[in-house]
């Protein structure tokens, strides 16, 4: 069975651009999480979807926007990108749904902002 | 400052031998507890989770326990292998009624196996 997938895998932009981020849940999951992981330090939350609603957000601006679409699968927008927002982004998802129980990650797409 | 944190950034340990990765909470109100593997180049891979309402949960070659008067998570793995060396973080998670606020990250501890 495939796992949380990810796309693009990497992705340099330059600042001020934004930026769209793709995930696909393991099949049957409903809820969708997204995570910033700077390097060397631990993920950090920035939302979660379950059937299409945002039930919870990270400290985040709102430069940070996300979807979940009717098949389960999330996108993450970034706008103005600043230089800080280099990182690796992960996707998550839950069949257990809204909590955070036995949350699976994808591997990320890891964010250039040059 | 982070409600979850580990002892130690760095593991160092022989092939074969035991290790224990230690991890602090400071929210009592945490209910729940899962351990991840972090590869290089890869995300959090499950370990292993713990409900507060336990203080031991064994898998294959890994132990989790918890503590909750000290507020103390452990992983435990046993006849450590080369596969095992990456980073390891523990995670908490308190209960609102939703995954409102997600999981709290600690910043990890990196496991080197010496052959």
């Amino acid at each position: 069975d495939a796992g949380v997938t990810q796309s693009p895998t990497h992705l340099i932009k330059t600042r001020g651009q934004h930026v769209t981020l793709r995930c696909s849940p393991i099949s049957g999951h409903k809820s969708v999480s997204w995570y910033q992981q700077v390097l060397g330090q631990g993920p950090q939350f920035i939302f979660q979807y379950y059937e299409k609603e945002e039930r919870g957000r990270g400290n985040f601006p709102d430069r940070f926007s996300a979807r979940q679409f009717p098949n389960y699968s999330s996108e993450l927008n970034v706008n103005a990108l600043l230089l800080g927002d280099s990182a690796l982004y992960l996707c998550a998802s839950t069949s257990r749904a809204p909590t955070n129980e036995k949350l699976f990650f994808g591997s990320g797409t890891q964010l250039s902002v040059l | 400052g982070e409600s979850v944190g580990l002892h130690l950034p760095t593991l160092s340990v022989q092939e074969g031998d035991n290790s224990i990765i230690n991890c602090a909470y400071s929210n009592s109100a945490s209910d729940y507890f899962i351990w991840y593997k972090q590869e290089s180049g890869k995300g959090p891979q499950f370990i292993i989770d713990i409900r507060s309402n336990m203080d031991k949960r064994q898998g294959q070659r890994v132990t989790v326990l918890l503590n909750k008067t000290v507020k103390h998570l452990s992983l435990q793995i046993a006849a450590t292998q080369p596969g095992d060396s990456a980073v390891y973080f523990c995670a908490e998670n308190t209960y609102s009624g939703g995954g409102a606020d997600g999981l709290t990250f600690g910043k990890g501890t990196h496991l080197i196996i010496q052959p």
